[in-house]
């Protein structure tokens, strides 16, 4: 199984702050089949970004997804009051599907 | 639009089985995969499997194979989950997710339902 390891596991950001989220894989992902999904409480996940770049429509274009291989990072530039979720990335590229353990972004 | 609704909470206790049901609208429900996946307090979301509507077939996580089965009605669009032999570690909200391939060939999953509560207790 791909493991996906997400860092920080929190964080603690203010309203314009740029922040980024790394997810690491313990194998390499190939064709950049990483998701990202944004949760808020009590509600379902929501695509953000999939192909590790490509923003899901109707996302803003504060949010940006890169990396490949082993390494991939979301970043939310301009941080908005909306934002403060909880994200998750996710391999699509083998089976069992797998996701990281999220990251909390917390309003300072 | 599309949309996936699931069934209302379950309290279970331990031993017993549970079955979520995720109905689908607003778009053809054959092509499309239908990932169940868990999300359980203090842990990362769980992906238990797939159904494709289609033809029945399925794909389960070796955590789960042998206590989980997923079956699809498609004369209602709809998708079933059925979890045995729960046990309190099994607590979680279980979501149903339709997995695409975006233009270019991208897998995701898109839309979720909007969970499913499933609380195992003695």
């Amino acid at each position: 199984d791909i493991q996906l390891t997400q860092s920080p596991s929190f964080l603690s950001a203010s309203v314009g702050d740029r922040v980024t989220i790394t997810c690491r894989a313990s194998q390499a992902i190939y064709n950049s089949y990483l998701a990202w999904y944004q949760q808020k409480p009590g509600k379902a996940p929501d695509l953000l970004i999939y192909g590790a770049s490509i923003l899901q429509s109707g996302v803003p274009s504060r949010f940006s997804g890169s990396g490949s291989g082993t390494k991939f990072t979301l970043t939310i530039n301009n941080l908005q009051p909306e934002d403060f979720a909880t994200y998750y990335c996710q391999q699509l590229n083998s089976l069992p599907r797998t996701f990281g353990g999220g990251t909390e972004v917390e309003i300072k | 639009q599309v949309q996936l609704v699931q069934s209302g909470a379950e309290v279970k206790r331990p031993g017993a089985s549970v079955k979520v049901s995720c109905k689908a609208s607003g778009y053809t429900f054959a092509p499309y995969y239908i990932h169940w996946v868990r999300l359980a307090p203090g842990r990362g979301p769980e992906w238990m499997g797939w159904v494709i509507p289609r033809n029945g077939d399925t794909k389960y996580a070796p955590k789960f194979q042998g206590r989980v089965t997923m079956t699809r009605d498609t004369s209602i669009n709809t998708a079933f989950l059925e979890l045995t032999r729960l046990t309190p570690d099994d607590t979680a909200v279980y979501y149903c997710a339709r997995g695409v391939l975006k233009e270019g060939g991208w897998p995701s999953l898109d839309p979720w339902g909007q969970g499913t509560l499933v609380t195992v207790s003695s």
